[in-house]
C-alpha cells in the first residue's frame, strides 16, 4: 500500500527555522518526484515546488523561489520542506504529494501526505 | 493568483446533476496538458478524482466523470449524494512558469 507520512503539526514563532518532512513507504521512492502544495486558512491548494528524490533536482514555484527549500534522503525515502526564516503569512497546511507523470501531458497527483498543520505567531 | 479559474460555488439537490468548470489558456489545458480533478472533504487531504482528462481511478463511483475541451475543462457529478459536499480543484501543467504544475481556483459543491 502506497502512503505518505507526515511529521507533525508545528508551532513557530516569525524568524524561527523549520524543516517538515515526507515519508513514503509501498512504492519504489526513487521512481516518483514528490510536490510540496500549500493550503492557506480557508483558502485553495497552491503548488510550490518538487524533487526528484533519484538526484535531488528540483522546480519550483515562481512564487515560492527563494522563501523555502524542498530537499529528499532517498536512503530513507523521505523528502523535506524547510524554511529558514519563518513568517507569519506562512501559517498553513502543508501537503506532500506523489507525482505521477504523463511525459507530454504533464502529471497528477495520486497519493497525498495527511498534511502538518505549521502555526507561526509571536 | 492561479492560472486555472473556477467558480467558486455550485450547488444542488440530491439526485440532480452538477457541473464544475475550469478554464485555462494556451499555455496550459489549452496547449494539450491533462487535466485532473482532486476532492477535498472537509478536514481532509485532496483525493485524486479524475486523471488525465476522463480517467477514474479505481474506487471513485462511476458518478463523477471529466471532459475536456479547448483551454477549458469541466468535472459533471451526476446523481449527487450528501457525501459529495466538498471542495472541488482543477490541476494542469503550464509551461510558462518555470514548468508549473498549477491547480484550479477551487469551487465549492453544496448539496442542498
Amino acid at each position: 500500500e502506497v502512503q505518505l507520512v507526515q511529521s507533525g503539526a508545528e508551532v513557530k514563532k516569525p524568524g524561527e527555522s523549520l524543516r517538515i518532512s515526507c515519508k513514503g513507504s509501498g512504492y519504489s521512492f526513487t521512481s516518483y518526484w514528490i510536490s510540496w502544495v500549500r493550503q492557506m486558512p480557508g483558502k485553495g491548494l497552491e503548488w510550490m515546488g518538487r524533487i526528484d528524490p533519484s538526484d535531488s533536482y528540483t522546480n519550483y514555484s515562481p512564487s515560492f523561489q527563494g522563501h523555502v527549500t524542498i530537499s529528499a534522503d532517498k536512503s530513507i525515502s523521505t523528502a523535506y520542506l524547510q524554511w529558514s526564516s519563518l513568517k507569519a503569512s506562512d501559517t498553513a497546511m502543508y501537503y506532500c504529494a506523489r507525482r505521477k507523470d504523463y511525459g507530454d501531458y504533464g502529471a497528477s497527483f495520486d497519493y497525498w501526505g495527511q498534511g502538518t498543520l505549521v502555526t507561526v505567531s509571536s | 493568483q492561479s492560472v486555472l479559474t473556477q467558480p467558486p460555488s455550485v450547488s444542488g439537490a440530491p439526485g440532480q446533476r452538477v457541473t464544475i468548470s475550469c478554464t485555462g489558456s494556451s499555455s496550459n489545458i489549452g496547449a494539450g496538458y491533462d487535466v485532473h480533478w482532486y476532492q477535498q472533504l472537509p478536514g481532509t487531504a485532496p483525493k485524486l478524482l479524475i486523471y488525465g482528462n476522463s480517467n477514474r481511478p479505481s474506487g471513485v463511483p462511476d458518478r463523477f466523470s471529466g471532459s475536456k475541451s479547448g483551454t477549458s475543462a469541466s468535472l459533471a457529478i451526476t446523481g449527487l449524494q450528501a457525501e459529495d459536499e466538498a471542495d472541488y480543484y482543477c490541476q494542469s501543467y503550464d509551461s510558462s512558469l518555470s514548468g508549473s504544475d498549477v491547480f484550479g481556483t477551487g469551487t465549492k459543491v453544496t448539496v442542498l
